[in-house]
């Protein structure tokens, strides 16, 4: 079974400072991918960055990179130089297939807070 | 842009009513997924589905029914609601996958902007 861990319920970060969000991921596919949302306050879900297992460069999306570390298993989202409009839930998905059918498996979230 | 629209922001409704949730995409998507997010324990897949009549269970699929009858329009049914039922509601859409076992480019899930169901 697929599994996404989202260690940080909460986070709180200077503006302009660089923040880490973590993820770590449990599949035994060889094939997958991993994705990046952001959910402000108003509730819809934005995308922000994926990342492919075989991709073998880490994601980069204007501010938003990816520490994509296959090995150990983990997917780490930074954001650089933060700003208060980047304060909002952040989740890390998991994306597998099973005979072409894709399904999102979701972390539990970050709450990031960023202080002026 | 692709647009998932909901049929409700906030819905009200006592225990033991039947309750629909509609969700409508205009992009032309193959696949449709409803999910409920709950804090602490962020998004939870009910059910999705990959064409038109077609439908899958996901997660926590009990308590709830699906129907897609127009490839645009997936409906979330609860048949009698309970208090534990209470829960952000999410309707998300993408595009088909290429099929196999091995992922093609991706294909992001876009949402709505979600229904707050509060069952009394």
């Amino acid at each position: 079974a697929q599994k996404i861990t989202q260690t940080q319920p909460g986070m709180f970060v200077q503006e302009k400072e660089a923040v880490t969000l973590d993820c770590t991921y449990d599949t035994s596919d060889q094939s997958y991918g991993l994705f990046w949302y952001k959910q402000p306050s108003s509730g819809e879900m934005i995308f922000l960055i994926y990342q492919g297992s075989y991709d073998e460069q880490n994601a980069t999306e204007g501010r938003y990179s990816l520490n994509f570390q296959k090995a150990r298993k983990s997917a780490n989202l930074v954001i650089s130089a933060s700003q208060l409009g980047d304060s909002a839930m952040y989740f890390c998905a998991m994306r597998t297939s099973n005979f072409g059918n894709e399904k999102l498996t979701f972390g539990t979230g970050t709450r990031l807070t960023i202080i002026p | 842009d692709v647009k998932v629209t909901q049929s409700s922001r906030y819905l009200v409704k006592r225990t033991g009513e039947k309750v629909f949730l509609e969700c409508v995409q205009d992009m032309d998507h193959e696949n449709m997924f409803w999910y409920r997010q709950d804090p602490g324990l962020g998004l939870r897949l009910i059910y999705f589905s990959y064409d038109v009549k077609m439908k899958e269970k996901g997660d926590i699929p009990e308590g709830y029914s699906v129907s897609r009858e127009k490839k645009e329009r997936f409906s979330l049914i609860l048949e009698s609601a309970s208090t534990n039922q209470t829960s952000m509601y999410l309707c998300a859409s993408s595009l088909g996958s290429l099929g196999g076992s091995e992922l093609g480019p991706y294909n992001e899930q876009f949402f709505g902007p979600g229904t707050r169901l509060t069952v009394l």
